[in-house]
């Protein structure tokens, strides 16, 4: 079975500082991987996604991921966090191509403090 | 990326009544939708899986009779939530995939809070 566990619910930094939001997962297959950010009341927005290839994706807003296979991460990074960067991040995974649903974590809420 | 857009953004309705939720792909064709269910600081719940000209696929524990889900068209499914009660509120949000170069993709819609009272 697919499933992804991040073992924060909350994450504060402090702007300025480097940010990280962890994610494992666990699949049967190669997972393909994903970082979505949600703001109030809104759906969710696509950051980045990993396929296959570099390890380290680069995503919208200057986020970045690195895939590891050997630990099964895929930690979302930042070099220097920005208020505005405070919101609700999900990490999914899905198993292949196709019309396969994506399996959600339960979300980190990040804080930037000014 | 797509766009994917769903209406109303919020809803208020009375115990009872029905309410209608639609999900569009605006420049991609969808054959198919997902719909998620989201309860306050939790993460997304599927309830169905949509496809174009079949019936949905629904997860375990969710009423198919209570929420009603078409997808008539390539580029439009609605989730309709039948004899509302308060327990229904929450946030509903829908994915679409989009297949084209090869590779599937899910865009979500902005989300529609859904209140009963």
């Amino acid at each position: 079975a697919q499933s992804v566990a991040q073992p924060e619910d909350q994450v504060n930094v402090a702007e300025g500082n480097p940010l990280t939001v962890k994610c494992t997962y666990s699949v049967s297959g190669n997972p393909y991987l994903f970082w979505y950010v949600q703001y109030p009341n809104r759906g969710l927005q696509f950051l980045l996604k990993y396929i296959t290839g570099d390890n380290l994706v680069k995503g919208s807003y200057g986020f970045e991921a690195e895939f590891n296979k050997s630990q099964t991460s895929f930690h979302l990074k930042k070099p220097s966090a920005l208020v505005s960067d405070s919101a609700l991040y999900f990490c999914a995974v899905r198993l292949g191509t196709g019309a396969n649903n994506l399996f959600f974590g339960t979300g980190t809420r990040l804080t930037v403090i000014p | 990326g797509a766009v994917v857009s769903q209406h109303p953004s919020w809803v208020i309705c009375k115990s009872g009544t029905s309410v209608k939720i639609e999900c569009r792909s605006l420049d991609f064709q969808a054959t198919t939708m997902f719909w998620y269910r989201q309860f306050p600081k939790q993460s997304l719940m599927l309830m169905a899986t949509s496809n174009e000209g079949s019936k949905a696929t629904y997860e375990q524990g969710v009423e198919k009779d209570k929420f009603l889900i078409n997808h008539a068209s390539l580029t439009l499914s609605t989730l309709t939530v039948t004899s509302a009660h308060p327990e229904d509120s929450s946030f509903y949000i829908c994915s679409a995939l989009d297949g084209g170069g090869g590779f599937t993709e899910a865009f979500f819609g902005q989300g529609t809070r859904l209140t009963v009272v």
